[in-house]
């Protein structure tokens, strides 16, 4: 139990264009979605925290209008990172959690290269 | 500010060698403390939380500790394939939020 899934596992875009990764709960439903970032060798840096019909609510630093997060169901958020530029490329990784638990259970990530 | 640290960064055994990870964390309050094993290219796999001091939980060859200031990762007899970095993550009780350690990079060799 308690999986998530993610896609695409990886994507490579052009600079300037958008890219949208779905993260989906598979056999759960998650009140909670959250969206992470991770650099080579480095720990994971939370982005932003989405529960389903709400606005999100981004870490100090994260560009909202550049990172658009929609958590429209209860199975289902996606992160669509606009104008993407090179400095974007990077491991993105999302969680969920059940409504009432502590745990965080992680997709399998999704790897962006923007040339 | 809650601070989670890991030690040591990284950790080379022999297969059979048993050994401990650390996780020191500062919190104002502990909702939880989290294992995670991650694998290079994947995302973080789920192994414990722990809800307070004195409580342990086993799975197979690993078993977590807890206590006030720091949990343990204790790895028996490890094989290569629990070789993988280990995280550490604290959620305090008026937030949300994990709060991750950088991490112990296990290698464990045949």
């Amino acid at each position: 139990g308690a999986v998530v899934s993610q896609h695409p596992s990886w994507v490579i875009c052009k600079s300037g264009t958008s890219v949208k990764i779905e993260c989906r709960s598979l056999d759960f439903q998650a009140t909670t979605m959250f969206w992470y970032r991770q650099f080579p060798k480095q720990s994971l840096m939370l982005m932003a925290t989405s529960n389903e019909g709400s606005k999100a609510t981004y870490e100090q630093g994260v560009e909202k209008d550049k990172f658009l997060i929609n958590h429209a169901s209860l199975t289902l958020s996606t992160l669509t990172v606009t104008s993407a530029h090179p400095e974007d490329s990077s491991f993105y990784i999302c969680s969920a959690k059940l409504a009432g638990q502590e745990t965080q259970y992680f997709g399998p990530g999704t790897r962006l290269l923007v040339l | 500010e809650d601070q989670v640290t890991q030690s040591p960064e990284a950790l080379r055994l022999q297969e059979g060698e048993s050994s401990s990870l650390n996780c020191s964390y500062t919190v104002s309050g502990l909702r939880g403390l989290f294992w995670y094993r991650q694998d290079p290219g994947k995302g973080p796999e789920f192994l414990f939380t722990l809800y307070s001091a004195g409580e342990e939980k086993e799975k197979e060859r690993l078993k977590a500790t807890l206590t006030k200031k720091e949990s343990f990762l204790h790895i028996t007899a490890p094989k290569p394939e629990d070789s993988a970095t280990y995280l550490c993550a604290v959620k305090e009780t008026s937030g949300s939020r994990l709060t991750f350690g950088e991490g112990t990079q296990l290698t464990v060799n045949p």
